[in-house]
């Protein structure tokens, strides 16, 4: 099993700042990496795949980058309807892996 | 406009078998590439992935789990349906099905809002 590890667990920061999260793989994923968004009492929103691809809808201040084992969410000018709890999800191997989330406060 | 609702019973005992249905609408599940997954979330923990159904009748499980799950699926009825034999009280969770649209890309595109299943005596 690729076990996905984020870090930090808990990121506080202010309106119109950066929000760095981490994601780390056990074993390299390449590029089949994504990312979800979850507000409390909601399913996940699909924010990222293939490590740095925008879905459908989600605004430019959300960006992915890296590859292999190593990968990470910035969100710039952070508003406050980011809040929430954000999850890597790695789709290299089966069985299908997320991490345990950071959560986002602002 | 691809909707997922996922429908059963919110409260099991324990040894008792789970059924699990989603509905969806917007997306077939005879298109080659699609599939539908299940997803499950204990309160205040992570995201688990359980089983995945594709257009062709692929299954795909979470080792752990593999013996108690089971996914069918109805394309008449536009329906995927996860079974969980064995509840326990740690099976308690929200459970959630999601849309895959690719055979190779298993990420999940657009989900369902979940429904809530608790396993007490």
């Amino acid at each position: 099993e690729k076990a996905m590890t984020q870090s930090p667990a808990t990121l506080s920061v202010s309106p119109g700042e950066r929000a760095t999260l981490s994601c780390r793989g056990s074993q390299t994923v390449y590029n089949n990496l994504a990312w979800y968004q979850q507000k409390p009492g909601q399913a996940p929103r699909l924010l990222i795949y293939g490590i740095s691809t925008r879905a459908t809808g989600i605004p430019a201040r959300f960006s992915g980058s890296g590859f292999g084992t190593e990968f990470t969410l910035t969100i710039d000018s952070l508003q406050s309807e980011d809040s929430g709890v954000y999850y890597c999800q790695q789709y290299d191997d089966w069985p299908l892996t997320f991490g345990h989330g950071t959560k986002v406060e602002i | 406009q691809i909707t997922l609702k996922e429908s059963g019973p919110t409260l099991v005992k324990p040894t008792q078998t789970l059924t699990l249905t989603c509905t969806f609408s917007g997306f077939s599940l005879t298109t080659s590439g699609v599939g539908v997954g299940w997803i499950r979330q204990s309160p205040g923990k992570a995201l688990e992935w359980l089983a995945l159904i594709y257009w062709n009748d692929d299954t795909f499980y979470n080792s752990p789990l593999k013996k108690r799950l089971t996914i069918t699926k109805d394309t008449s009825k536009n329906q995927v349906v996860l079974t969980v034999t064995n509840m326990d009280p740690v099976d308690t969770a929200t459970y959630f099905c999601a849309h895959v649209e690719s055979r190779y890309k298993q990420y999940f595109d657009l989900w369902g809002r979940g429904t809530l299943v608790t396993v007490s005596s």
